[in-house]
């Protein structure tokens, strides 16, 4: 079956703990994505990746890094997440040769 | 950049047609998307649209006009199940696939 996962789905964390939010897909999609949402601002792009060891900043890349060592993976991490990063994260996936992203199923996140 | 407006919540009855509306402002336009969104869910593809006209896939079609920077999304013959957010997307023609989103449209299907 297709799909993207994430890991955690769930999270509370302390201020200034670091921490790792991962992604996987099985389509051997070339473009991953991250996206944080909140309510009122809709989705907005973190961070993109093209291919293995090609990232780019998204909108809000303030306070995240990621990486992208193998094609299927793309975690996101928080070196010292804040208060403010508190939101429903989602990774999205795409293929060169298709318009529909696959999004996770999210992770919820929760910095006290 | 991208600003892309849809109206924040609507209401209609099991049954019936609702239509959605998105306009957006762009530098540069290269496709529009729409997506569903159920509570607590992932968002998931419903539409693609980069030329102008209609595209119909089942209860629901899209339409787009690029002149005047506007999409709809219809979707006829309302099931509870359609209750959930839709969201409008426009993919910049400035990179590969970099989608702005819209803030969604929460619909509430009553019976």
């Amino acid at each position: 079956e297709a799909q993207v996962t994430q890991n955690p789905r769930y999270l509370i964390t302390v201020t200034g703990k670091k921490l790792t939010v991962t992604c996987s897909q099985n389509m051997n999609h070339e473009y991953m994505s991250w996206y944080r949402q909140d309510p009122g601002l809709g989705l907005r792009q973190i961070y993109y990746s093209m291919n293995v060891e090609v990232t780019d900043k998204g909108d809000v890349p303030e306070g995240y890094k990621v990486s992208r060592k193998e094609k299927r993976n793309f975690p996101l991490i928080l070196e010292s997440p804040s208060p403010n990063q508190t939101s429903l994260y989602f990774c999205a996936s795409l293929g060169l040769a298709g318009h529909e992203q696959y999004f996770g199923p999210g992770t919820r996140l929760t910095v006290t | 950049g991208q600003n892309i407006d849809q109206p924040t919540e609507m209401t209609a009855t099991e049954g019936a047609i609702v239509q959605i509306n998105c306009t957006y402002q762009t530098s540069g336009f290269n496709g529009l998307f729409w997506y569903q969104q159920h509570a607590g869910e992932a968002p998931t593809f419903l539409s693609y649209n980069v030329l102008d006209g209609l595209e119909e896939k089942g209860r629901f079609s899209s339409f787009l006009s690029r002149s005047k920077g506007y999409s709809y999304l219809l979707l006829k013959e309302l099931q509870m199940k359609d209750s959930a957010s839709y969201l409008c997307a426009v993919k910049e023609n400035t990179g590969f696939q970099k989608l702005v989103f819209g803030t969604g449209t929460r619909l509430l299907v009553s019976p």
